[in-house]
């Protein structure tokens, strides 16, 4: 069965640093990878996607994400993070083959950033 | 303009009454998702489907139909709503053909249920 695991609820930073939100995977093979963000009472809204290639994905609003087969990883990136930032990030996969092309999400990282 | 839409936004029902949702969308896109997203378990899947006349369950289809007359509207349907069914549900649209963007989606304003 696949999967997608945040293992941050939370993330609090402050206005200016650097941040890394963490995404696992488990899945039989390389998964098609998103990041989506969802600001407060809106719907989710793409962020980044990874299909195949270059591991390093950039994304909207400075973000990037890194793929890493063997560690079974997508964890999203920002160099400085802005107060605007602040919204709940879900990651998300979807199967590849074998007829199984159904999405599945995290749990979501809420990430607060302080001014 | 929105190309995903949902109605109701705000839903207010009774327990062992009769919920439709509807959602519409006007990307073309073959495929319809319904999620619900709750405080620890982030979205999860429901129904979804790959096109008119087509619906598949999810991860936690107990308690919900679904239903796709055409391939703009998706409707999810809770025939007797329990107090279990509170939630925020969003309909999404993914473009699901050929190639390596058919896995992205594109998610509705949500609806917010709630079932006293």
């Amino acid at each position: 069965a696949q999967s997608v695991t945040q293992p941050d609820a939370r993330v609090t930073v402050s206005e200016g640093a650097s941040l890394q939100l963490r995404c696992k995977y488990s899945y039989s093979a390389t998964p098609y990878l998103f990041w989506y963000v969802q600001y407060p009472r809106q719907g989710l809204q793409l962020l980044l996607k990874y299909y195949s290639g270059d591991p390093v994905v950039q994304g909207v609003n400075s973000f990037e994400a890194e793929f890493s087969k063997s560690n079974s990883s997508f964890h999203l990136q920002k160099a400085s993070v802005h107060w605007s930032d602040s919204a709940v990030y879900f990651c998300a996969l979807s199967g590849t083959s074998g007829g199984n092309y159904k999405p599945t999400f995290g749990k979501g990282t809420s990430l607060v950033v302080h001014p | 303009e929105a190309a995903v839409t949902q109605s109701p936004r705000n839903k207010v029902a009774v327990t062992g009454g009769k919920v439709t949702l509807s959602c519409n969308q006007t990307n073309n896109h073959n495929n319809m998702y319904w999620y619900r997203q709750d405080t620890g378990h982030g979205l999860r899947l429901i129904h979804y489907s790959y096109g008119a006349g087509s619906t598949e369950k999810g991860d936690i289809p107990d308690g919900y139909k679904a239903s796709r007359p055409s391939q703009e509207n998706f409707s999810l349907i809770l025939e007797l709503a329990t107090p279990s069914q509170t939630s925020v549900y969003f309909c999404a649209s993914g473009a699901g053909t050929g190639g390596p963007n058919y896995a992205e989606q594109f998610f509705g304003p949500g609806t917010r249920l709630t079932v006293l």
